[in-house]
């Protein structure tokens, strides 16, 4: 039972290079997030997903665009990567009940040069 | 005024002392809070949820709910230096989101 999964764990793009972070999950979960993390400035929201064929903007959603393939796997692309984007993205999910917390994969270090 | 209110620290507590940390919050509809813990470098992990007023223990770590004052706190007894880490409060306000405080960092002296 591998919980949150993502790929790659460290990455270094050139502005207006394009990529796409992996992310998937094994429990069954139907909420997946993305944040990303910044110092100081705690966990931010891109975009979450409620269920499969859903995707709904969070707190920081521009230059990013998801895809949720899946019930497991969500995944964040960026078009035109730009070092406003360096940061750490976490991708998490989380089961329907009412007290079901998120779980967090390992994380994604991306900087963009 | 933020959704989630944490102070940012450094709280710094002696080996052995007990580690109060706090979390206001402005939803009065909120109906799920959790305690994560980060380690430098490292991705959140679940060390405490609370979903009722009053107290609930696990272990040397104890949440605190008083929704009236819309309020939750964590509690760590005989704190270890192992607990120095960021420790961040998160929300639930009854939708698919969980509202996240910018955290607290925890330091532990021997």
């Amino acid at each position: 039972n591998a919980g949150v999964t993502q790929t790659p764990k460290f990455q270094v793009l050139k502005t207006g290079q394009s990529m796409t972070l992996q992310c998937a999950q094994d429990m069954n979960h139907n909420s997946m997030y993305w944040y990303r993390q910044d110092p100081g400035m705690g966990l931010r929201l891109i975009y979450y997903s409620a269920s499969e064929g859903t995707t709904d903007k969070g707190e920081v959603p521009n230059g990013y665009n998801v895809s949720r393939l899946n019930k497991r796997e969500f995944s964040l692309r960026l078009e035109s990567a730009a070092p406003s984007q360096t940061s750490v993205y976490f991708c998490a999910s989380r089961g329907s009940g009412r007290g079901d917390t998120q779980y967090f994969g390992p994380g994604t270090r991306l900087t963009v040069l | 005024q933020k959704e989630v209110e944490q102070n940012s620290g450094p709280l710094s507590v002696p080996e052995g002392a007990i580690a109060s940390l706090n979390c206001t919050y402005s939803d009065r509809g909120s109906q799920s809070f959790f305690w994560y813990r980060q380690y430098s470098g490292k991705s959140p992990e679940l060390i405490m949820s609370i979903y009722s007023n009053g107290d609930k223990e696990d272990g040397r770590f104890t949440a605190q709910l008083n929704k009236a004052s819309q309020y939750v706190s964590l509690l760590i007894r005989d704190s270890q230096p192992s607990d120095s880490a960021t420790y961040l409060c998160a929300v639930n306000t009854n939708t698919d989101k969980l509202i996240f405080g910018t955290g607290t960092r925890l330091q532990v002296f021997p």
